[in-house]
């Protein structure tokens, strides 16, 4: 079973709903991502933590917001989205730059 | 012209047989090379990586970098019914947190 957990695994929220994404890894990794896959698109980042300090935007619109309380746990706070926002979001960890584990994802659904 | 390219697939073979799995490259700056696989509502998994050209070996699988044509791919040998996923391919250069993906190959291996 995978070290990096999401939650929820599913989520539909409407245009104007603030909902938050969570992640949490039991790894003692001290990177933290979130990443963004579409259908037939390439797995995009999003935001990178390093040792808990945002160190990687990728230019991601302000109505993803995240937070990183400490090296264990990674939000992803939502809100007035899209609906080509609708995709699966992924939580990884690593310990140094190689990106290692990856979570199951939270489907989102933007109605 | 997209920095990864991966041909979508769908691949269908025949269990026992040789897998050869793809992508191409642009930037010359790539020097660390993955191949993640993913089940089916499931996040990635890390396969194998590799460093520059050459070749590495794991078990059934084979992962080959050709920096000179900017040519990565993934032998599975003796393929069999659970190798049947989407691979994707990454690259990265020297900042490893960077990495960008391929749109993934799906793979269909039947009994």
């Amino acid at each position: 079973e995978t070290g990096v957990t999401q939650t929820p695994r599913h989520l539909v929220m409407g245009m104007t709903n603030k909902k938050s994404l969570k992640c949490e890894q039991h790894l003692g990794h001290n990177a933290m991502y979130w990443y963004k896959q579409s259908a037939k698109k390439p797995l995009e980042l999003m935001f990178v933590y390093s040792l808990e300090e945002r160190v990687e935007n990728n230019s991601v619109p302000s109505r993803f917001s995240p937070e990183c309380p400490n090296s264990s746990h990674l939000f992803l706070h939502l809100h007035t989205l899209q609906p080509e926002d609708s995709a699966l979001y992924l939580c990884a960890s690593s310990q140094g730059p190689l990106v290692t584990f990856f979570g199951q994802g939270t489907r989102l659904t933007v109605v | 012209q997209k920095e990864v390219e991966q041909d979508p697939g769908p691949l269908s073979v025949p269990e026992g047989a040789i897998v050869s799995l793809n992508c191409t490259y642009s930037n010359s700056a790539f020097q660390y090379f993955m191949w993640y696989r993913q089940y089916s509502r499931k996040g990635p998994e890390l396969l194998m990586y590799t460093y520059s050209s050459g070749n590495k070996e794991d078990g059934r699988f084979t992962a080959q970098v050709d920096k000179s044509s900017k040519y990565i791919s993934l032998f599975i040998r003796d393929s069999q019914p659970s190798d049947s996923a989407t691979y994707l391919c990454a690259a990265a250069n020297t900042g490893f947190q960077k990495l960008v993906f391929g749109t993934g190959t799906r793979l269909l291996v039947s009994p």
